[in-house]
């Protein structure tokens, strides 16, 4: 079954211990990307990565990193978790863009994390 | 800067009803629009796109129209059933741009039996 799986799916932990949140897809996409939706917010993308070993910014990259090392996988990185890094995130992956066409992104089931 | 957003936070139909979702955008370089759904605990799933150059598509019971003149975007959905009821929203980029999507707030949908 083609997915995008994410682990774990809730986290509570304190602020400034390092916590890695991992994505994985099976679809062999070239394009992922981390989100954090927030009420009233939407989803707001943190980080994406074209291939492996490409990674850009999104509109909120302050407070995390992402590695790709593989292209099935897409860790997110909090170094230095902080109580406003509190959100649920959605790792998503798509086919390669092409010309600037953003294909369909398929989502994780989400990861609630709580940091206190 | 501009934004996605959506006119109506929750929206509530009898089931069988059709439910129309708006949504504005304000950015004229957009080009390329997706809605997804959202269903409780559950990440987002694509429902429809449709591309700057074409005015309505149709999907399986969802029809999505854009009026690129007013910068407005609507979700159609035919005969609504409860399995419908979740969040949508919409999505916008720019063809040759940056690879950040803008999306919309969301609105709830709310299906009676």
């Amino acid at each position: 079954e083609a997915q995008v799986t994410q682990n774990p799916r809730y986290l509570i932990t304190v602020t400034g211990k390092k916590l890695t949140v991992t994505c994985s897809q099976n679809m062999n996409h070239e394009y992922m990307s981390w989100y954090r939706q927030d009420p009233g917010l939407g989803l707001r993308q943190i980080y994406y990565s074209m291939n492996v070993e490409v990674t850009d910014k999104g509109d909120v990259p302050e407070g995390y990193k992402v590695s790709r090392k593989e292209k099935r996988n897409f860790p997110l990185i909090l170094e230095s978790p902080s109580p406003n890094q509190t959100s649920l995130y959605f790792c998503a992956s798509s086919l390669s863009p092409s010309a600037g066409n953003t294909d369909t992104q398929y989502f994780g089931p989400g990861t609630r994390l709580t940091v206190l | 800067g501009e934004s996605v957003g959506l006119h109506l936070p929750t929206l509530s139909v009898q089931e069988g009803d059709n439910s129309i979702i708006n949504c504005a955008y304000s950015n004229s370089a957009s080009d390329y629009f997706i809605w997804y759904k959202q269903e409780s605990g559950k990440g987002p799933q694509f429902i429809i796109d449709i591309r700057s150059n074409m005015d309505k598509r149709q999907g399986q019971r969802v029809t999505v129209l854009l009026n690129k003149t007013v910068k407005h975007l609507s979700l159609q959905i035919a005969a609504t059933q409860p399995g419908d009821s979740a969040v949508y929203f919409c999505a916008e980029n720019i063809r040759g741009g940056s690879y950040i999507p803008t999306f919309g707030r969301g609105t709830s949908l709310i299906v009676h039996p």
